[in-house]
């Protein structure tokens, strides 16, 4: 059964600290996502990859929040540096979108529950 | 651009009880359409998808949706609510063309009373 890994589930950090949350995607899914949930905004898409390459990060603060993803089986979100207001849930989410367009279902991991204090 | 919007943060029923979850969305471009649910401490599960074809969609746990084009709807509904049925529930919207990013409404919260 094929599942989006996150880690780690929580993490709790103080104010001006770097933090890193990972996430290994469906093998052979080409697209990854990254979202917030808060309780005021709901879920926000964060940025989003497509055979690895940045297609959108226009909903990430860019002074303090980097997207990467070093290989197709890693993608990283990091904030640098962390501030109470980043208090969340992060989530990553994988797909496949074909050749021809044809799409798939986004399938989320479990989330990353961060607190910072 | 895209929006969705959930009416009713909150929705209470009675187990064995009709479930109604309203979706309506905003797009200038024919929609995809999903519903997923949260659990506690859980990511997100797809229940259904509308893409094209048949306008009444089935889904999984007994749940189906309607999308009507004339009313910009796609509202969930089960005929019989169970408590496990009890969760948050999330309708998004995403383009056919161009992107596959999904747009959220705010969810809703079913609580199902024994």
């Amino acid at each position: 059964d094929a599942r989006v890994t996150q880690t780690p589930r929580h993490k709790v950090t103080e104010m001006g600290q770097e933090v890193t949350m990972r996430c290994q995607p469906i093998l052979g899914h080409n697209t990854v996502f990254w979202y917030r949930q808060t309780m005021m905004q709901g879920l926000e898409l964060l940025a989003y990859f497509r055979n690895r390459a940045p297609l959108d990060d226009s909903g990430m603060p860019k002074d303090r929040f980097s997207a990467e993803m070093p290989d197709a089986t890693l993608a990283t979100l990091k904030i640098q540096p962390s501030e109470p207001r980043d208090s969340a849930v992060y989530f990553c989410a994988s797909g496949l979108v074909a050749s021809g367009g044809g799409r798939d279902t986004q399938y989320f991991g479990p989330g990353t529950r961060l607190t910072v204090l | 651009a895209q929006s969705v919007t959930q009416l009713g943060s909150h929705v209470s029923v009675s187990e064995g009880a009709l479930v109604l979850l309203r979706c309506n969305y905003s797009s200038s471009v024919p929609p995809y359409l999903f519903w997923y649910v949260q659990y506690p401490n859980q990511g997100l599960q797809l229940l259904l998808k509308y893409t094209t074809g048949a306008t009444l969609v089935k889904g999984i746990n007994g749940f189906e949706a309607e999308f009507k084009k004339s009313e910009t709807s796609f509202h969930l509904t089960k005929p019989s609510a169970h408590m496990s049925d009890a969760a948050e529930y999330f309708c998004a919207v995403s383009e056919i063309q161009g992107a596959q990013k999904l747009v959220f409404g705010q969810g809703t919260r079913l609580t199902i009373n024994p």
